[in-house]
């Protein structure tokens, strides 16, 4: 069955130090992979998403993710965080049929 | 110019109870989804909609009833709700196709039963 997961379930990082949030999907083939955030009592909005093509997607706020077919992984990166970025953090992959697979999510909390 | 909304925002009812949450996307997607979140925010796929055609039905309880009216409108109706319906509900919309699993979120209803 196609899985998704998010190893990492609460991560700290101090404000203007790099992240890195890990995502490894399990699936026959390359699916559909996304990653949204959730801030405190919103919706879910969407970063980033790779489909095909180049493996180093870039995305809203900053993000940016790599795919690597070899890890099926598909790891968010933030050079420099800053204090609004805290949030859940989410990646998801789309089979084959329109729905998606979701992680069980990523709190990221950032220190001042 | 909210793309996907849903109403209500909270709902607080009593076990036993039927409700309604309803959702409306003015993007012009054919496609459109509840998701339910639970108390550990792990986001689960209920049903999809395309163009008014239930497409994805996941083992969800049959007192759990989607209804779409049109393509911009997917309402979800729970009858007899339990503690455990206790939940986060997301509508999401996205345009079949090569993007078609693009999806945008609504702010979600936070239900509570009681």
């Amino acid at each position: 069955a196609q899985s998704v997961t998010q190893p990492d379930i609460h991560i700290t990082v101090s404000e203007g130090a790099s992240l890195e949030l890990r995502c490894n999907y399990s699936y026959g083939a390359t699916p559909y992979l996304f990653w949204y955030v959730q801030s405190p009592g919103q919706g879910l909005q969407l970063l980033l998403k790779y489909f095909s093509g180049d493996t180093l997607v870039q995305g809203i706020k900053g993000f940016e993710a790599e795919f690597k077919r070899s890890q099926s992984s598909f790891n968010l990166r933030k050079p420099s965080v800053h204090w609004s970025d805290a949030a859940e953090y989410f990646c998801a992959v789309a089979p084959t049929q329109p729905k998606l697979i979701f992680g069980a999510g990523t709190r990221l909390a950032v220190h001042p | 110019d909210t793309a996907v909304s849903q109403t209500p925002k909270y709902l607080v009812t009593q076990m036993g109870n039927d409700k309604s949450i309803k959702c409306e996307q003015n993007l012009g997607h054919d496609t459109m989804y509840w998701y339910k979140q639970d108390s550990k925010k792990f986001l689960k796929i209920m049903f999809s909609y395309n163009n008014k055609e239930l497409i994805i039905n996941e083992t969800v309880p049959n007192r759990f009833s989607p209804k779409s009216p049109d393509k911009a409108h997917l309402n979800l109706h729970i009858n007899s709700l339990e503690l455990g319906d206790s939940a986060v509900y997301f509508c999401a919309s996205s345009q079949s196709g090569t993007s078609g699993y693009e999806q945008y979120f609504g702010p979600g209803t936070r239900l509570t039963v009681t």
